[in-house]
């Protein structure tokens, strides 16, 4: 079946750091790639996605790049700030027909001044 | 954008009552709503898909009867967690998927946050 592989955590890093969390799939078909952003207390929302195989996703600072070569797609982000401080899903969805969403168990990232 | 919301967000109840969530699409019309459960410092875990119009399919290892799923609407599933214990104490999530330009997509709600005493 579908699975996402994701670094555990904590990454603490401090602010203006360079940010990477790594995230490797395995799936059937053709899935498209996620990652969600959780903040304390709240729910997900999305951070970025990719459709399809050389997609870059980016927003907010963040950039992700779907490689189907070798099933990856590493979060980055060239500065953090404190206010980055949340657990970071890698998602994927769909592929092999069934249209649901598997998460990886999550990364939770502390940004320190 | 397109906007899910639940409600409650907060619940605390005594163990052996039913709490009912409901999880609504605001602006768009979702045919599938997905629920999850979250325990504290681990992933989501798919709970069951529901359909509008017909029965929920579930995971393996989630109790229907425990758990039941209504999607009378489009726009409205409802999940009611029957004679909880404190087990069942979780955060709950649902989805709804709808279409974003020609692609569809899956919006997740804030969540509701369920502790029984």
């Amino acid at each position: 079946g579908d699975s996402v592989t994701q670094m555990e955590g904590p990454v603490t890093l401090s602010e203006e750091a360079f940010l990477t969390i790594n995230c490797t799939y395995t799936a059937t078909g053709y899935p498209s790639l996620f990652w969600y952003v959780q903040y304390p207390g709240e729910g997900l929302q999305l951070l970025l996605k990719a459709t399809k195989a050389d997609d870059k996703g980016s927003n907010k600072g963040f950039e992700a790049t779907y490689r189907k070569e070798t099933t990856s797609f590493h979060l980055e982000k060239g500065s953090v700030q404190v206010s980055d401080s949340a657990v970071y899903f890698c998602a994927l969805h769909g592929g092999g027909g069934y249209q649901k969403v598997t998460f990886g168990i999550g990364t939770k990232l502390q940004v320190i001044p | 954008g397109a906007v899910v919301s639940q409600h409650p967000s907060w619940v605390i109840c005594k163990s052996g009552t039913s709490v009912k969530i409901e999880c609504r699409s605001l602006d768009f019309q979702a045919t599938t709503m997905f629920w999850y459960r979250q325990f504290p410092k681990q992933s989501l875990m798919l709970m069951a898909t529901s359909n509008e119009g017909s029965k929920a399919t579930y995971e393996q290892g989630v109790e229907k009867d425990k758990f039941l799923i209504n999607h009378a609407s489009l726009t409205l599933s409802t999940l009611t967690v029957t004679s909880a214990h404190p087990e069942d104490s979780s955060f709950y999530i649902c989805s709804a998927e709808g279409l974003a330009g020609r692609q569809e997509t899956q919006y997740f709600g804030p969540g509701t946050r369920l502790l029984v005493l």
